[in-house]
């Protein structure tokens, strides 16, 4: 099955740009999914990035995708304390294959 | 308003009982997934069901149980034969597999405490 890794943990100053990295292992997968998930909630769907694509932009989220090294990252311009979140990266073979969640902290 | 609902918020359970978490969906959804969230692990698996009076094992169905006898419900039961329940509990649902270009829609979670 699909193995979906990013890294646990990102601390980011309010107003900079947030970088979250996730990288997957089934280049079969059509689509690729950011969600984000406030404390006690569940998860809401951010945006996606179908596979043919390389670049997807949505108001302050910016998703690239990199099919070759199998990288999709996603970016968060003038970051809030509402952005404050876990951020999970998903890849779909026959289901949805979720990463750990990236836990974002925004500080003043 | 279409949505998923997960019913109670917040469980509590005995040592040695099965409880059941409610999951309903007026999306008109096909298919319908629980996932177990613990902390710094992400989601992971526990069933899936594609079609109604169907369902298969994810990755940790060992101590569960599901049920779909209807489109809207896919209620989960955690059984006592699960040594360590204590998770929240997130139930999802799609449109057909093959139509994934709006993902997964989640309820809002049932946190699940042994006491």
């Amino acid at each position: 099955g699909e193995d979906v890794e990013q890294s646990l943990f990102l601390s980011v100053r309010e107003g900079d740009s947030s970088v979250i990295n996730c990288t997957y292992t089934d280049s079969s997968s059509t689509y690729l999914y950011w969600y984000k998930q406030e404390p006690g909630a569940g998860l809401q769907l951010l945006t996606y990035i179908f596979s043919n694509m390389d670049m997807k932009q949505d108001q302050r989220l910016t998703v690239l995708l990199n099919k070759k090294d199998k990288h999709l990252s996603l970016r968060i311009a003038d970051t809030q304390t509402g952005d404050s979140a876990i951020y999970f990266c998903a890849a779909n073979d026959y289901k949805l294959s979720f990463g750990a969640g990236t836990t974002v902290t925004v500080r003043a | 308003d279409g949505g998923i609902t997960q019913s109670p918020k917040y469980l509590f359970r005995k040592e040695g009982q099965n409880v059941t978490l409610s999951c309903e969906q007026n999306l008109n959804h096909d298919a319908m997934y629980w996932y177990r969230q613990d902390p710094g692990q992400g989601l992971r698996l526990i069933y899936y069901s594609q079609i109604v009076n169907d369902f298969q094992k994810g990755d940790i169905a060992e101590g569960y149980s599901v049920s779909r006898e209807k489109k809207e419900s896919f209620p989960l039961t955690v059984t006592s034969a699960q040594k360590n329940p204590t998770a929240f509990y997130l139930c999802a649902s799609s449109t057909q597999p093959d139509n994934l270009n709006y993902g997964y829609t989640f309820g809002s979670g049932t946190r699940l405490t042994v006491v």
